[in-house]
């Protein structure tokens, strides 16, 4: 089955720790994206990416890094530097270029103690 | 400022009872209007995109339907299992921006 997977599904994290959520597709596509979900307000962009060992900054950068070394996969690192982390994060994938739908992943919940 | 704002935040409706929701948005350099739902605790499932006003797409008791500030998904004798939150989102070269969402609530 073709889909997106985001390990761990919860993760728990002491203040002033890194921590990295998995992303991996195998949709054979090319653009992937890291959202941000919080109560009450809509998805937020983190970082994109639309081909290997690149990547673009999105809305809500900071505190976050990635990588993009594999087309299948983009790990998103939430860092000390990350005020709030607490949040539901969830990854994307589309076909690169305009009018292309994204699919998203189950989403990880990070909860930092 | 691109902005995507989705009416009413929230809507119960009894089973059976068809209502619309709405999705406006700033014009310029569109590429796509979207629409997904989201389960409690899950990723956001796509529905429908949307690329030109007039344009419509269906699926089972949902109807999307575009002009050129806003998109209503209509929901026709919904079913309990309707019950979710449904986002729309419009395209922008290769990003998208999101709502916050209406959450529907179909009471038995």
């Amino acid at each position: 089955d073709g889909g997106i997977t985001q390990s761990p599904k919860y993760l728990f994290r002491k203040e002033g720790q890194n921590v990295t959520l998995s992303c991996e597709q195998n949709l054979n596509h090319d653009a992937m994206y890291w959202y941000r979900q919080d109560p009450g307000q809509g998805l937020r962009l983190i970082y994109y990416s639309q081909i290997v060992n690149d990547f673009q900054k999105g809305d809500i950068a900071e505190g976050y890094s990635v990588s993009r070394e594999k087309k299948e996969s983009f790990p998103l690192t939430v860092t000390s530097a990350q005020k709030n982390p607490t949040a539901f994060y969830l990854c994307a994938s589309s076909n690169s270029g305009d009018y292309n739908e994204q699919f998203f992943g189950p989403g990880t919940r990070l909860t930092v103690l | 400022e691109d902005q995507v704002t989705q009416s009413p935040e929230a809507l119960r409706l009894q089973e059976g009872e068809s209502s619309s929701l709405n999705c406006s948005y700033t014009v310029s350099g569109l590429r796509g209007l979207f629409w997904y739902r989201q389960d409690p605790g899950k990723g956001p499932e796509f529905l429908f995109t949307l690329y030109s006003a007039g344009e419509e797409k269906e699926k089972e008791r949902l109807k999307a339907t575009l002009t050129k500030k806003e998109s209503f998904l209509h929901i026709t004798a919904p079913k309990p299992e309707d019950s979710a939150t449904y986002l729309c989102a419009r395209g922008i070269r290769e990003k998208l921006t999101f709502g916050t969402g209406t959450r529907l609530t179909i009471i038995p």
